[in-house]
């Protein structure tokens, strides 16, 4: 069972480029989130979804762009990379909203982005 | 403005020893906490939760507790081990549908062998 899958580990992009990072999960879970961490401190979220066709926005959503077209697939973009955009960026998904002790977020490796 | 805070940023424990993390918060609409634990290039892991119904919750080695009047929680390690070294995370959810998690800066634990 792979659960929550994120594309690429790495990548340095140059300021202005674009880029998508790729979520998966095999789960079945209907709320997707993405997050970042920068350095010291917590995870910020960024976007989440409740199900396929339904997004909306975190606590950070400027400079980035999600869709959820599927209930496995979560993609994140960046249209316009800027420097304060390098951190390592987590997906996360859920069966449900409610954090309750059997459905908590699950979280994939991350994606370290840096921007030069 | 940081509604969830955990002003310890590191901590050492002798294995064996109890290990104390804490966190506090401030958004009194917060009724659902839960820690994480993350090894380094690995995404965080679900480890123990606590509603605020509750002032204790125990599994196993790892034991939450909850005192919504002084909105502070701890998480208790018995005994630690080698494998805890990590970064704990504390998160906060007010949980009647709200399903955004408001985490904390995170507490690296080391455990000295």
């Amino acid at each position: 069972n792979a659960g929550v899958t994120q594309t690429p580990k790495f990548r340095i992009l140059k300021i202005g480029q674009s880029m998508t990072l790729q979520c998966t999960q095999d789960m079945n879970h209907n709320y997707m989130y993405w997050y970042r961490q920068d350095p010291g401190m917590g995870l910020k979220l960024i976007y989440y979804s409740v199900g396929a066709g339904i997004t909306d926005k975190g606590e950070v959503p400027n400079g980035y762009n999600v869709s959820r077209s599927t209930t496995e697939d979560f993609p994140l973009r960046l249209e316009l990379a800027a420097p304060s955009q390098t951190s390592v960026y987590f997906c996360a998904s859920s069966y449900s909203g409610n954090p309750g002790p059997n459905q908590p977020q699950h979280f994939g490796d991350g994606t370290r982005l840096s921007i030069l | 403005d940081q509604q969830v805070k955990q002003n310890s940023p590191s901590l050492s424990v002798q294995e064996g020893r109890i290990s104390i993390l804490n966190c506090d918060y401030t958004n009194s609409m917060f009724d659902y906490f839960l820690w994480y634990k993350k090894y380094p290039a690995e995404g965080p892991t679900f480890l123990i939760s606590i509603s605020s119904i509750k002032d204790k919750n125990e599994d196993g080695r790892f034991t939450v507790f909850l005192n919504k009047s002084a909105k502070h929680l701890s998480l208790h390690i018995v005994p630690s081990q080698p494998g805890d070294s990590a970064v704990y995370f504390c998160a906060a959810s007010a949980y009647s549908g709200n399903e955004k998690l408001t985490f904390g800066t995170g507490t690296r634990l080391t455990i000295i062998p």
